[in-house]
């Protein structure tokens, strides 16, 4: 079983759509909870971190679930650049924030 | 733009061979992470360097060591190497300060092809 498991889609949306991501994590030492964005044959991005208390940035909204182990991204009104992999990733502090990445999202968003 | 190089940008290898790639961090960041990249998966650790001395590996076989410089460059050697390396190979640059590290911003990549 991966330590990060992700639904690799794609997920085809039109514009303006709202999209969800899942993903669950098998590390229950994990701390820290991050959402990274990749383009074509780009490198990772940080698009947000993800709180307990689960947190907004502009359309997109992440959610932690740690009993569960579990998040989440949520993309409202869906733009054509939002077309990307979208990497869920966890870390273990005491462990070197060595980052465990899933296997990525494919999303693609259409006129 | 994350301030962090990585040099060559591609490279093409026939097996057996050696290889070396650089990464230049961001200014004021003194650790380095390289991960590696296979197509269509997400990106794995390889291992981790903080002030000169690796700190953390993962699961990689001791045919890839690396080295972090002075001024906290670092780089990549893998030995022998095998068709399941093509790979993109990203380095990730970070601040850590008493055991907190800030995050990770990583480098365009180099992307190696093994023949």
């Amino acid at each position: 079983r991966k330590e990060v498991e992700q639904d690799p889609g794609p997920f085809n949306v039109p514009e303006g759509a709202t999209v969800a991501f899942n993903c669950t994590y098998s590390n229950s030492a994990s701390q820290s909870f991050f959402w990274y964005r990749q383009d074509c044959r780009k490198e990772p991005k940080l698009l947000m971190s993800v709180y307990s208390s689960g947190n907004e940035d502009g359309r997109f909204t992440a959610q932690l679930n740690r009993a569960s182990q579990y998040i989440s991204l949520l993309i409202r009104d869906s733009k054509l650049s939002d077309s990307a992999t979208y990497l869920c990733v966890v870390s273990v502090t005491n462990a070197g924030n060595m980052l465990t990445f899933g296997g990525g999202t494919r999303l693609m968003v259409k006129p | 733009e994350t301030g962090v190089t990585q040099s060559p940008t591609h490279l093409i290898k026939t097996r057996g061979q050696q290889v070396t790639l650089r990464c230049s961090s961001q200014s004021g960041h003194n650790t380095v992470s390289w991960y590696q990249q296979a197509l269509g998966q997400g990106p794995q650790f390889i291992f981790q360097y903080y002030r000169e001395e690796e700190n953390g590996r993962g699961n990689f076989p001791p045919r890839f060591s690396g080295l972090q410089f002075p001024n906290y460059s670092s780089e990549l050697n893998v030995n022998a190497l095998e068709l399941d390396d093509s790979a993109l190979y990203l380095c990730a640059s970070s601040y850590r300060l008493a055991g907190r590290i800030d995050t990770q911003y990583f480098g365009p990549g180099t992307r190696l092809t093994v023949l």
